[in-house]
């Protein structure tokens, strides 16, 4: 079974805090991405990962940065927390490709930041 | 650029039809359709290719109309298992085959009994 998994469920932290959301797929996918969900906003793409070290930035990429150092693994950095970074995150990972490449998503991260 | 999805909530009662729609004001190569049901992660629908048919999936069908860069979700005889928030993924044409989704902002679809 397909499988993406994400390191938290539910996660707290105090404002100027450093955090670290992680990622891992087990379907060998190339393409990995982070995104964070807001009620009435939908999903919105903060970076996304192509190949081991490579990335690009998604819509809203201020404030966060991103690491990949293995094909299954995809790391979210919050350099320095803030409020208003209190979000759902949800890692997904799609094969590469024109077609057929359908985004298969984790189960999510909800960060309060204090 | 996120594409804009209407309606953002509808209600039916079972066996109920519903259409949700979604636009781009750029050009598509492609639209994927998700449904995420209350505190889960989303799941694929199905996607629709530039030039390609109009997809069906058991009650759910999609299409996609190339020239105004809309698609729309037909859900036929709805179940409560209907129930969630659909998203769309657009992916522009000209672009990468890294698969890169802008979604729109969702609708919510209920179903009661």
């Amino acid at each position: 079974d397909v499988k993406v998994t994400q390191s938290s469920r539910y996660l707290v932290k105090r404002t100027g805090e450093k955090v670290f959301l992680e990622c891992v797929q087990d379907m060998d996918h190339e393409n990995m991405f982070w995104y964070r969900q807001d009620p009435g906003l939908g999903l919105r793409l903060i970076y996304f990962s192509y190949d081991v070290k490579m990335k690009e930035k998604g819509d809203i990429p201020e404030g966060y940065s991103v690491s990949r150092e293995k094909k299954e693994r995809f790391s979210l950095i919050l350099e320095s927390a803030s409020t208003n970074q209190t979000s759902m995150y949800l890692c997904a990972s799609s094969p590469d490709g024109w077609e057929d490449n359908e985004q298969f998503f984790g189960p999510g991260t909800r960060l309060t930041v204090l | 650029q996120q594409p804009v999805q209407s309606p953002q909530a509808v209600i039916l009662r079972e066996g109920e039809d519903a259409v949700i729609n979604c636009s781009s004001s750029k050009a598509l190569y492609s639209v994927h359709w998700y449904r995420q049901k209350h505190g889960e992660a989303p799941v694929f629908l199905m996607i629709l290719l530039k030039g390609g048919e109009q997809k069906g999936h058991e009650k759910i069908s999609a299409s996609f109309n190339e020239k105004k860069q809309q698609s729309s979700l037909y859900l036929t005889a709805s179940q409560l298992s209907y129930s969630g928030t659909y998203f769309c993924g657009t992916e522009f044409a000209g672009g990468t085959s890294y698969g890169k989704l802008t979604f729109g902002q969702g609708t919510i679809l209920t179903v009661h009994p």
